[in-house]
């Protein structure tokens, strides 16, 4: 089955560094990832969506200058936290769409999440 | 843009007993209508998902029904079981490779 994985799968930082998190789609090539945002008993808020070779769409209210995505190849999208604070605590996850292979097309498959701390 | 709303937002049930969780979306060209169920920090988990040109379509002991001219679909899990337990999201997503808008979930508590 398709396998998309998240790291790290939890950190904890300082106010105003910055933290990267990876999605990594393991036996599938993807076009088109996104990312999410999740707040305690809430529902998954699309953040972002990440097309491998060009610039990321944002969602209204999101910060492109704060949540930075890059998509440098098929199998790997980056979030970047820059000059995190504690409102941007939260559990993050990715998801990942397959164009091809064996894996069945337009199924969206999530990671396990990361859960960022900011003190 | 799409819209999906999802009620109940909590339903407790005794095991043994039927949950439905129903959907309503607001973007007629929506054609895929996934159902994902997701524990305590994990990932949201696929469990049942339908087309547009489906009406119902059932796997085991879950069932999703479409109604494309009421635009709302349901999830409807029977004899249930306490590792039902869990919070359920339903989606809905109009082609291939746009996103998925999501309800803002269903926590199942199923008792003993």
């Amino acid at each position: 089955g398709a396998v998309v994985s998240q790291h790290p799968s939890w950190v904890i930082c300082k106010s105003g560094t910055s933290v990267k998190i990876e999605c990594r789609s393991l036996d599938f090539q993807a076009t088109t990832m996104f990312w999410y945002r999740q707040f305690p008993k809430k529902s998954l808020m699309l953040m972002a969506t990440s097309n491998e070779g060009s610039k990321a769409t944002y969602e209204q209210g999101v910060e492109k200058d704060k949540f930075l995505i890059n998509h440098a190849s098929l199998t790997l999208s980056t979030l970047t936290v820059t000059s995190a604070h504690p409102e941007d605590s939260s559990f993050y996850i990715c998801s990942a769409i397959s164009t091809s292979g064996s894996v069945r097309v337009d199924e969206q498959f999530f990671g396990p999440g990361t859960r960022l701390t900011v003190l | 843009g799409e819209n999906v709303e999802q009620h109940p937002s909590t339903l407790s049930v005794q095991e043994g007993d039927s949950a439905v969780i129903k959907c309503t979306y607001s973007d007629s060209a929506s054609n895929y209508f996934p159902w994902y169920k997701q524990e305590l920090g994990k990932r949201p988990q696929l469990i049942i998902d339908i087309r547009s040109n489906v009406g119902e379509k059932k796997d085991q002991r879950i069932a999703v029904t479409l109604n494309k001219t009421a635009k709302h679909f349901s999830l409807h899990i029977t004899e249930t079981q306490p590792e039902d337990s869990a919070v359920y999201f339903c989606a809905a997503r109009d082609s291939g490779y746009s996103t998925l808008t999501f309800g803002k979930g269903t926590m199942l508590l199923v008792s003993p």
